[in-house]
């Protein structure tokens, strides 16, 4: 069965550091998200990819996070610098119409120190 | 701005019983999908269940099955003959507008005992 990759599962890196995360949605899947979730919260949402296309990022902070899925397919998410407050899971969902039910990868859990 | 409201922080059932999971939504959208996501220790968030607002019969799938009350914003999830494997943080989520609009709520965590 097809699945969301996420790499890595695991990044600890020091405050004022990049760091970056990438995915690889299920094939055939337009619709991309990238969530931040807290330990004991929801998934929030940073960006959301339809191909190559930004069409939500109204809550990413944008002057330390970008995001970019160059041709349609994967997508890498960076932060720089990162905070100590950016410590949390980054999950990627791909989702395909018209149901847009949302397929989860493992996630990166980050650590910032 | 859409908000998703779960006011269970934390449930716990015995097994073999049934238990249901609130969820309540706010909206001024008349086209909608709202879900339910079951997010176990350790591994990856899938969905459980899905439902149209458009359609008036609650969805059903195995022993998840879902009481939608459009006219309330009431969206809560039923699980019968609760199992051990149903433990597990579970997230009600609101969607409209073609794949845009994500909200989860903030989780009930749901213990089952044997």
């Amino acid at each position: 069965e097809a699945e969301v990759a996420q790499s890595p599962r695991y990044k600890i890196t020091e405050k004022s550091q990049a760091v970056a995360f990438w995915c690889d949605p299920i094939s055939g899947h337009a619709t991309l998200y990238w969530y931040r979730q807290i330990l004991g919260q929801g998934p929030e949402l940073l960006v959301q990819f339809q191909d190559e296309s930004v069409v939500d990022d109204s809550q990413l902070p944008k002057d330390r996070f970008s995001a970019e899925r160059l041709k349609g397919v994967d997508s890498t998410l960076k932060i720089q610098p990162a905070e100590l407050g950016d410590s949390a899971m980054y999950l990627c969902a791909s989702a395909v119409s018209p149901t847009y039910e949302q397929y989860f990868g493992p996630g990166t859990r980050l650590t910032v120190t | 701005a859409q908000t998703v409201t779960q006011s269970q922080p934390e449930m716990s059932v015995q097994e073999a019983e049934t238990v249901t999971l609130s969820c309540t939504y706010d909206t001024s959208e008349n086209n909608y999908y709202l879900f339910w996501y079951k997010q176990p220790p350790s591994r990856q968030m899938i969905l459980v269940i899905r439902q149209e607002a458009y359609k008036q019969q609650n969805a059903t799938e195995n022993r998840f099955s879902v009481n939608f009350q459009k006219a309330a914003k009431s969206f809560s999830l039923k699980i019968s003959d609760s199992q051990l494997g149903d433990t597990a943080m579970y997230f009600c989520a609101f969607m409209y507008n073609y794949g845009q609009n994500f909200v989860f709520g903030p989780g009930t965590r749901l213990s089952v005992l044997p």
